[in-house]
């Protein structure tokens, strides 16, 4: 069975500082992964995704994240933070034709 | 549409009511998913087709729970004598492929289900 573990339900940091959210993932073959963001009032929306190859992904907004199969984590990336980058984010596997979502952490940005 | 559209967005139920939640998925899209989404959780999956066939419904948490996709294009989850834990957002999401291959669902806004 397939399933990810998001570390913090609440991260916060200052504008311009390094965004670092961390998902770990278990699964029993080897996994598709992929974040996914919810702004206020919106629908989620695909950050990014890593299925095969490179294992650092590069996705929209400037985050990024990568692959590590013997920590077996995918977390999220982003250089510096900007206020519109607050919203809450989710850490997905696929697997057995689904995919399971971790229970989210939301990000503050604080000025 | 250009995007997965629910309805209703808002629906307050009283307990013991049935509900039903439309999804238009968009055009041409293959799969199909439900997921609950209960407040300050993640999206938990409910149910999924591929066009017309419900291929896995092991996530529909009681038999109230029931969902269709007739035609292979719009869905409705119904819900039976609603009760207060049934109270959540549901959200339905569509793909153009396997979505496990292609990874990328395109979600609607979801159905807030308020069960008084």
């Amino acid at each position: 069975a397939q399933s990810v573990t998001q570390l913090g339900s609440h991260v916060s940091v200052s504008e311009g500082a390094l965004v670092l959210l961390r998902c770990n993932y278990s699964s029993s073959v080897p996994p598709y992964l992929f974040w996914y963001v919810q702004y206020p009032n919106q629908g989620l929306q695909l950050l990014l995704k890593y299925t095969t190859g490179a294992t650092l992904v590069k996705g929209i907004n400037g985050f990024e994240a990568e692959f590590k199969k013997s920590e077996t984590s995918f977390h999220l990336t982003k250089p510096s933070a900007h206020m519109s980058d607050a919203a809450e984010y989710f850490c997905a596997v696929s697997g057995n034709d689904k995919i399971i979502f971790g229970k989210g952490t939301r990000l503050h940005i604080l000025p | 549409g250009a995007g997965v559209s629910q309805s209703p967005r808002y629906k307050v139920a009283k307990r013991g009511q049935d509900v039903a939640l439309r999804c238009d998925p968009i055009s041409g899209h293959v799969s199909l998913f439900w997921y609950q989404q209960a407040l300050g959780q993640g999206p938990e999956f409910l149910t999924y087709f591929q066009n017309e066939a419900q291929l896995d419904k092991s996530g529909l948490p009681s038999d109230r729970f029931f969902a269709e996709r007739p035609e292979g294009s719009v869905s409705t989850l119904k819900i039976q004598r609603t009760q207060q834990e049934d109270s959540a957002v549901y959200l339905c999401a569509s793909s153009p492929g396997l979505a496990t291959n292609t990874g990328e669902l395109f979600f609607g806004e979801g159905s807030r289900l308020t069960v008084l």
